[in-house]
């Protein structure tokens, strides 16, 4: 089955830390651009960060630049956020979300539409 | 940052009926944008990408149409299941950017 399943959320303290992960199964982690997606209580999506494996490439909101790290490690096709420096406005569902990829006249390319979400992980951060 | 701009923030329709929602970015994106269905409690679920490519699995009552900054999602005749909060979403420009959502509701 292709799922996706994220842990590691909880409550913790202004200034203090915590790391997220995701599990992907059923497919070839390093084919996908992979990311995560984050909702505070009762507000839209916003994107955070945002890995693809094969290229080494990274990118993050300036929400988070500076106080998140994204990781993965294909090997055993897990997505890792660490979260640094948590503030209040960090309070959210945190999502993975992996990249749609598609194959066109022998090219495969992954893009920024996300076509698999995992079940999210609640963090709060507050005293 | 690009600008996601959804309208109206909520639409009201009967079930049967014709639903036609907007978004327009404040600049050019291309065609690189996704709409997405969310239902409380779930997470959100791919329905368009490349403005008019319906994803995997997404019924053929769904449509998308648009390109640079104007951008309309269809829902040819509303059924339960259908009532929900949509996003829209680019990703020609980092950071990827979505909408504030539009619920629809009966």
């Amino acid at each position: 089955e292709v799922q996706l399943v994220e842990s590691g959320g909880g409550l913790v303290q202004p200034g203090g830390s915590l790391r997220l992960s995701c599990a992907a199964s059923g497919f070839t982690f390093s084919g996908y651009n992979m990311n995560w997606v984050r909702q505070a209580p009762g507000k839209g999506l916003e994107w955070v960060s945002y890995i693809r494996s094969s290229t080494d490439t990274i990118y993050y909101a300036d929400s988070v630049k500076g106080r998140f790290t994204i990781s993965s490690n294909s090997a055993k096709n897990s997505l890792f956020l660490q979260m640094n420096s948590l503030r209040d406005e960090d309070t959210a569902v945190y999502y993975c979300a992996r990249g749609l990829g598609y194959c066109a006249n022998g090219v495969c390319y992954t893009i920024g539409a996300f076509d698999m979400w995992g079940q999210g992980t609640m963090v709060a951060v507050s005293s | 940052d690009i600008v996601m701009t959804q309208s109206p923030a909520t639409l009201s329709v009967s079930p049967g009926e014709r639903a036609t929602l907007s978004c327009r970015a404040s600049q050019s994106v291309s065609s690189n944008l996704a709409w997405y269905q969310q239902k409380p409690g779930q997470a959100p679920r791919l329905l368009i990408y490349a403005a008019s490519t319906r994803a995997t699995g997404i019924p053929a009552g769904f449509s998308g149409s648009g390109s640079g900054t104007e951008f309309t999602l269809t829902i040819s005749s509303l059924q339960s299941e259908n009532f929900a909060v949509y996003y829209c979403q680019q990703y020609n420009n980092w950071p990827w950017t979505f909408g504030q959502g539009t619920k629809v509701e009966i």
